[in-house]
């Protein structure tokens, strides 16, 4: 089975700050793929990046950056210079190949206050 | 370009009601599946098909039913809706024709279903 676990229902702070979303999971398999998704208050989810479990170099893309650590079994996302635009409730994903089906976090909700 | 287009976009049912939620896409896309968004559940796999006359069984099939006649059409049924169905419903779809490589394919969401069983 394959599990990931967002332990942050709910992140609230200020802009400007930066801001670090946690996503943990639990897999058997030595390949799979990691992906985050947003979904802003228009309710479209979005893609925002994908990883495979060869690939542990984190990634920057703009004022967001990811963070892949199998060791911890972790792929946290930051947020540099937070903003209100950034307000949203962001998934974590995870498909391996023994269960070939994309498991979803439970979503953090993220509000950026100005 | 459409895209993944989800109809209706609202629905209001009695207990017992059937409905069908509409989706169709125009990328051409092999893979297409179903998820319905609770809150503090995240998304979760209803159906899934990975071409035309393929469906598969996701993490909560039960008291839904799919097809897939064409590649562009993924309907999901409700046969005798119940309020546990009560949720916002997603379709999405992504390239790829099977196991983790079309699941690992970026996939292109719907904007979502509302529904509600009274």
């Amino acid at each position: 089975a394959q599990k990931v676990t967002q332990a942050q229902t709910e992140i609230s702070v200020v802009e400007k700050e930066d801001v670090t979303l946690d996503c943990v999971y639990e897999t058997r398999d030595t390949t799979y793929y990691l992906f985050w998704y947003k979904q802003p208050p228009s309710g479209e989810l979005v893609f925002l990046i994908r990883r495979n479990s060869f690939d542990e170099q984190n990634e920057i893309s703009g004022r967001y950056s990811w963070n892949f650590q199998k060791s911890t079994s972790s792929f946290n996302f930051t947020i540099t210079a937070s903003q209100v635009v950034d307000s949203a409730v962001y998934f974590c994903a995870l498909i391996g190949t023994s269960y070939g089906k994309l498991t979803f976090g439970q979503g953090t909700i993220l509000t950026v206050h100005p | 370009n459409a895209g993944v287009t989800q109809t209706p976009k609202f629905q209001v049912l009695k207990t017992g009601q059937s409905m069908t939620l509409q989706c169709a896409q125009d990328m051409n896309h092999e893979y297409m599946s179903w998820y319905r968004q609770d809150p503090g559940m995240g998304l979760r796999l209803i159906h899934y098909s990975v071409g035309a006359g393929i469906t598969d069984q996701g993490e909560v099939p039960n008291g839904y039913n799919v097809s897939r006649s064409t590649t562009e059409d993924f309907p999901l049924r409700l046969l005798s809706a119940a309020p546990s169905q009560t949720s916002v419903y997603f379709c999405a779809s992504s390239s790829g024709t099977g196991g983790l490589r079309s699941g690992a394919n970026v996939l292109t969401f719907g904007a979502g279903s509302r529904l509600t069983v009274l």
